[in-house]
């Protein structure tokens, strides 16, 4: 069965440093990728998406990920965090199929100390 | 151009009452889901509908139904509301952009 394991629920890093969001997955076939982001009270906004290609994919807000195949891995970056990143972070593997369902994990939340 | 919305964005039942959840898009989108989303549980798919007129089961379809009214709207129905379905409840449809769209999700709180 497909599933999304984020195996940090909680992180804090402080302005400036960077940072790295953990993402695994379990799918048979090549992965539809997304990550999003939910700032408090509200509906979750895409950051960025792998298909495929380039492995590297960039995203909205100068944040980026990577696919790597052999880990099954999809984790996100950003070289230097803003106070405003502080929210809850999702990861979601596609399962394609003509109806695209997503199967998210559980999220990793955020905080940003100044 | 509106996107996903969603009514109500709160709502508070008491145990056994019934409501719906509504969604629309203007995005001219075949697929919608709903989804909840509770603490540390990510978010689980409840129905969706790959297009006008069908509907199928998600992860976690017990205690709901659904109807695909037409192509822009999807409701979900709670007909004897339970504490267990309070939660926050997440509309989304499918782009040819290959991305969801998601509403801003509705609260629902049950006493």
């Amino acid at each position: 069965a497909q599933s999304v394991t984020q195996p940090d629920i909680h992180i804090t890093v402080s302005e400036g440093a960077s940072l790295e969001l953990r993402c695994n997955y379990s799918y048979g076939a090549t992965p539809y990728l997304f990550w999003y982001v939910q700032s408090p009270g509200q509906g979750l906004q895409l950051l960025l998406k792998y298909f495929s290609g380039d492995t590297l994919v960039q995203g909205i807000k100068g944040f980026e990920a990577e696919f790597k195949r052999s880990q099954s891995s999809f984790n996100l970056r950003k070289p230097s965090v803003h106070w405003s990143d502080a929210a809850e972070y999702f990861c979601a593997v596609g399962v394609s199929g003509g109806y695209n369902k997503l199967i998210f994990g559980a999220g990793t939340r955020l905080a940003v100390h100044p | 151009n509106a996107g996903v919305t969603q009514t109500p964005k709160f709502q508070v039942l008491k145990t056994g009452q019934s409501m719906t959840l509504q969604c629309a898009q203007d995005m001219n989108h075949n697929s919608m889901y709903w989804y909840r989303q509770d603490p540390g549980m990510g978010l689980r798919l409840i129905y969706y509908s790959a297009s006008e007129g069908t509907t199928d089961k998600g992860e976690v379809p017990n205690g709901y139904n659904v109807s695909r009214l037409n192509k822009r709207e999807f409701s979900l129905r709670l007909e004897s509301a339970a504490p267990s379905q309070t939660s926050v409840y997440f509309c989304a449809s499918w782009g040819s952009q290959e991305t969801q769209y998601f509403g801003p999700g509705t609260r629902l709180l049950v006493l």
